[in-house]
């Protein structure tokens, strides 16, 4: 089966870095991809992993290490507007489905 | 580029109706766009996978009949709920597959489209 763990919540405060990690088991796997949606709107791309290390993008970077089946998304110098939902998904079959975790509730506060 | 529209933003109907969702890819060919509801403060639940000029691949548990998807140019899907009921009020989202680029596995999604039945 097909099984994307990440934590419900987590809040932290603005101007602050926060870690929101991911761990997986697929039958197999072709990329980790990861969504910021804000309520009642559709996800947005953040970033992918494919290959092991790290990938920075601005303020955010995401860190894959495939033999341990894991992720984790790095936010830095939070802004309210990050309050949002993360969503991890895995792609696990050429060109087919994403297999999304729960999302995990970020709420940042002054 | 890599935009993908859903009409209606949102809907309201009464129980017994149908009702039809679209999901366009707006710079892009699609072969294959995805369907997905989702329920407050959850993770989006895949209902089916919608290939241009074929049938439709549904996911476990999703009534094929309840939920028509045509799939009929590489630009459009649409979603057909039919007979709703107020269990099926939910966000509809869906998303879509570059034909010729992307990431692998890598989606584009629509802004969504907020079903009530009352």
């Amino acid at each position: 089966g097909q099984n994307i763990d990440q934590p419900t919540e987590m809040t932290a405060t603005e101007g602050a870095i926060v870690q929101i990690n991911c761990t997986y088991q697929t039958s197999g796997f072709n990329g980790l991809f990861w969504y910021q949606q804000h309520a009642g709107e559709a996800p947005t791309f953040l970033s992918y992993n494919v290959l092991d290390g790290l990938e920075e993008k601005g303020r955010f970077s995401s860190f894959l290490s495939r033999s341990k089946g894991y992720s984790y998304l790095l936010l830095k110098e939070l802004q309210m507007k990050d309050s949002a939902s993360y969503l991890c998904a895995v792609s696990t079959e050429y060109g087919n489905k994403l297999v999304f975790g729960a999302g995990t509730i970020l709420r940042v506060k002054s | 580029g890599a935009v993908v529209s859903q009409h209606p933003s949102w809907v309201i109907c009464k129980s017994g109706t149908s009702v039809k969702i679209e999901c366009r890819s707006l710079d892009f060919q699609a072969t294959t766009m995805f369907w997905y509801r989702q329920f407050p403060k959850q993770s989006l639940m895949l209902m089916a996978t919608s290939n241009e000029g074929s049938k439709a691949t549904y996911e476990q548990g999703v009534e094929k009949d309840k939920f028509l998807i045509n799939h009929a140019s590489l630009t459009l899907s649409t979603l057909t709920v039919t007979s709703a009921h107020p269990e099926d009020s939910s966000f509809y989202i869906c998303s879509a597959r570059d034909r010729f680029d992307g990431r692998v596995g890598e989606q584009f999604f629509g802004p969504g489209t907020r079903l009530t039945v009352l």
